[in-house]
């Protein structure tokens, strides 16, 4: 099973909402990513988690909180967002966080926020 | 600092010719290079990698890619273009520190015409 999957595909907020975003893989990865993607740019890292634990956060805005809360889930918090954070969002995983494995990307959450 | 460049910004060629999408990269230690395809409204999925070894690596869907220490670059080919390889190709190269970050270039749109 290669598969990572992220619930939900389409996600309309207003920004006073809160959501969440989640992501689940059951490869036995032990590093997960999230990444932001505009359209028809390159993904942007936004959190790396290694073995569980927070390991990368590449200065992204609070209203922007992740969690891991075991090995195959990853979930994105949102709150009181802006229309500009509308874009796809991207979860991934990985074996580990060594340099040498692939990401193994889901089909993305794309987010309007309103 | 790390960088891909990909210099095209999109690439047409008629079904049944070979295409090739350009990647240069500039890393400091060893290069770990990807490539990544992305169908509209979808996931990236993973194509292939050099890590090391044999300068020609071959991947899914018949691509290849030619690493080239002298010329930092990382070209994908294919001998024979279907109009389905239609998408937006990334070429990505993993930071030499062990923080799983993945650094992408600004992505190439290959247009296979019947």
């Amino acid at each position: 099973d290669t598969e990572v999957t992220q619930t939900p595909k389409h996600l309309v907020m207003g920004m006073t909402n809160k959501k969440s975003l989640k992501c689940e893989q059951h490869m036995g990865h032990r590093a997960m990513y999230w990444y932001k993607q505009k359209a028809k740019k390159p993904p942007e890292l936004m959190f790396v988690y290694s073995y569980e634990k927070l390991s990368i956060n590449e200065s992204v805005p609070s209203r922007f909180s992740p969690e891991c809360p075991n090995s195959s889930l990853l979930n994105l918090h949102l709150h009181a967002l802006q229309p500009e954070d509308s874009a796809l969002y991207l979860c991934a995983s990985s074996q580990d966080r060594g340099n040498t494995g692939e990401l193994f990307f889901g089909e993305g959450s794309r987010l309007t926020v309103l | 600092a790390q960088s891909v460049a990909q210099p095209e910004d999109q690439v047409n060629v008629a079904e049944g010719n070979p295409l090739t999408v350009k990647c240069t990269y500039s890393v400091s230690g060893n290069p770990y290079l990807f490539w990544y395809v992305q169908y509209p409204n979808r996931g990236l999925q993973f194509l292939l990698k050099y890590i090391t070894g044999d300068n020609l690596v071959k991947g899914s869907y018949g691509f290849e890619a030619e690493f080239n220490k002298s010329q930092t670059s990382f070209h994908l080919k294919k001998p024979s273009a279907l109009v389905s390889d239609s998408a937006l190709y990334f070429c990505a190269v993993r930071a030499s520190s062990n923080t799983g970050k993945l650094i992408f270039g600004q992505g190439t749109t290959l247009q296979v015409k019947p």
